[in-house]
């Protein structure tokens, strides 16, 4: 089955500072990965996704690029705020019978005022 | 956008009683919808996985006579806990996704979870 691993597991940054996440994932078949943010408490949100037919996706502050050769996508956030501090999960997935998706470890993020 | 709605959100239960928690998604079909349990600060693990009219499919290490799911229609899936132990206690979340489109997925759309106390 897919193996996803995300790091770092914790992430201090100063607000306004850029935020990196990384993960990378073990079966090539995987073709969507999307972002979930977590709020303590709460119900995890997409965030962001990319499905497999393209390299970048953009939202305001927010990106996600993919390298399907090494196995690897990456979480950008830019311009950092308060309110982005959260626990971010990545997650991959492919078209197939079981239509699972398999989450990372999470990153929790704390940005600092 | 897509509503999952997951009730109860908290309970309390005694040892040895059963739970059941569902699942619904409020405007959209759900062919899939996944049961996942997560305990603080760690990830989300899958527990299994409920396709409407079919027998849910376990992951290793998940015991199906103890979390009995059913997915009666394409908007409601539920999960009972069976003869809860306190080691049952833990937050647990449903997520439901749409039919596919051209072949590739659509996003997870998450419940708002249940937090479960076994006493």
């Amino acid at each position: 089955g897919e193996n996803v691993e995300q790091h770092p597991s914790t992430l201090s940054v100063q607000e306004g500072d850029s935020a990196v996440i990384k993960c990378t994932y073990s079966d090539s078949a995987s073709n969507y990965f999307p972002w979930y943010k977590q709020e303590l408490g709460k119900r995890p949100q997409l965030i962001i996704d990319i499905r497999s037919n393209v390299g970048e996706k953009k939202d305001q502050r927010i990106a996600v690029t993919l390298n399907k050769t090494a196995k690897h996508f990456s979480l950008h956030i830019t311009e950092t705020q308060p309110e982005d501090s959260a626990v971010y999960f990545c997650a991959a997935s492919y078209s197939n019978t079981g239509n699972q998706f398999y989450f990372g470890t999470g990153t929790s993020l704390t940005v600092i005022p | 956008g897509a509503v999952v709605s997951q009730h109860p959100s908290w309970v309390i239960c005694k040892s040895g009683t059963s739970v059941k928690i569902e699942c619904r998604s409020l405007d959209f079909q759900a062919t899939t919808m996944f049961w996942y349990r997560q305990f603080p600060k760690q990830s989300l693990m899958l527990m299994a996985t409920s396709n409407e009219g079919s027998k849910a499919t376990y992951e290793q290490g998940v015991e199906k006579d103890k979390f009995l799911i059913n997915h009666a229609s394409l908007t409601l899936s539920t999960l009972t806990v069976t003869s809860a132990h306190p080691e049952d206690s833990s937050f647990y979340i449903c997520s439901a996704r749409a039919r596919d489109r051209g072949g590739y997925n659509s996003p997870l759309h998450f419940g708002n979870g249940t937090r479960l106390t076994v006493t």
